[in-house]
């Protein structure tokens, strides 16, 4: 089983702001099966990025992922508002997939 | 518009079995895609419970396999959950998905006698 660790648990930052999420597998993940989504309160979880650095439809052009192998990086490049919320990663490079434990990103 | 929707029971007595339905809209599930039922406890993080493709294959967490069935029904475009032997552990908001990409808005099951 993969496991995914996401860094940092917490990240306050504001408006305007850069942010750098980051997770890393226990082991490679093939063909860069690797996904970030966003999750609000009270909210379904919503797929941003998939094979690590492709965008879902409807994501706006401040989030981008990247990475490979075991490292992975969701950036969203000027924080609005809206993006404060819960962040997980999640590889589906076979059975099991696996979340990582979420990244907090709250307002400073 | 593709959309998936969740039912079933709010409130299961421990040891008994979870039953729920995902009814999709706006695609074929036989047409393709897997179609996967993912659970968040409250206040934790998110967990896979299985999947489903549209050929039929399963797969399922190892951590619930010998709990767990997912089936599809094309005649009625819709795929199901079972989880069986209930615990409080099981409490969580359960999700249905196409493929990880679409999601159910969620349905609150909690495990209490």
């Amino acid at each position: 089983e993969i496991v995914l660790t996401q860094s940092p648990g917490t990240l306050s930052l504001s408006p305007g702001e850069r942010a750098t999420l980051s997770c890393r597998a226990s082991q490679s993940v093939n063909s860069n099966y690797l996904a970030w989504y966003q999750q609000k309160p009270g909210q379904a979880p919503r797929l941003l990025i998939y094979g690590a650095s492709s965008r879902a439809t409807g994501i706006p052009d401040r989030f981008s992922g990247s990475g490979s192998g075991k490292d992975f990086t969701l950036t969203i490049s000027r924080l609005e508002p809206e993006d404060f919320a819960v962040y997980y990663c999640q590889h589906y490079d076979g059975s099991p997939y696996t979340f990582g434990q979420g990244t907090k990103l709250e307002i400073k | 518009q593709v959309q998936v929707q969740e039912s079933g029971p709010g409130l299961v007595k421990p040891s008994e079995t979870l039953s729920l339905t995902c009814n999709v809209s706006g695609y074929s599930i036989s047409s393709g895609y897997q179609w996967g039922w993912i659970r968040q406890p409250p206040g934790k993080g998110l967990e896979w419970i299985g999947s489903i493709y549209h050929s039929g294959s399963t797969y399922y967490n190892p951590s619930l396999a010998s709990r767990v069935a997912i089936s599809v029904d094309t005649s009625r475009n819709q795929f199901s959950l079972k989880l069986s032997s209930l615990t409080a552990a099981d409490t969580a908001v359960y999700y249905c998905a196409r493929a990880f990409d679409i999601w159910g808005q969620g349905t609150m099951v909690t495990v209490s006698s």
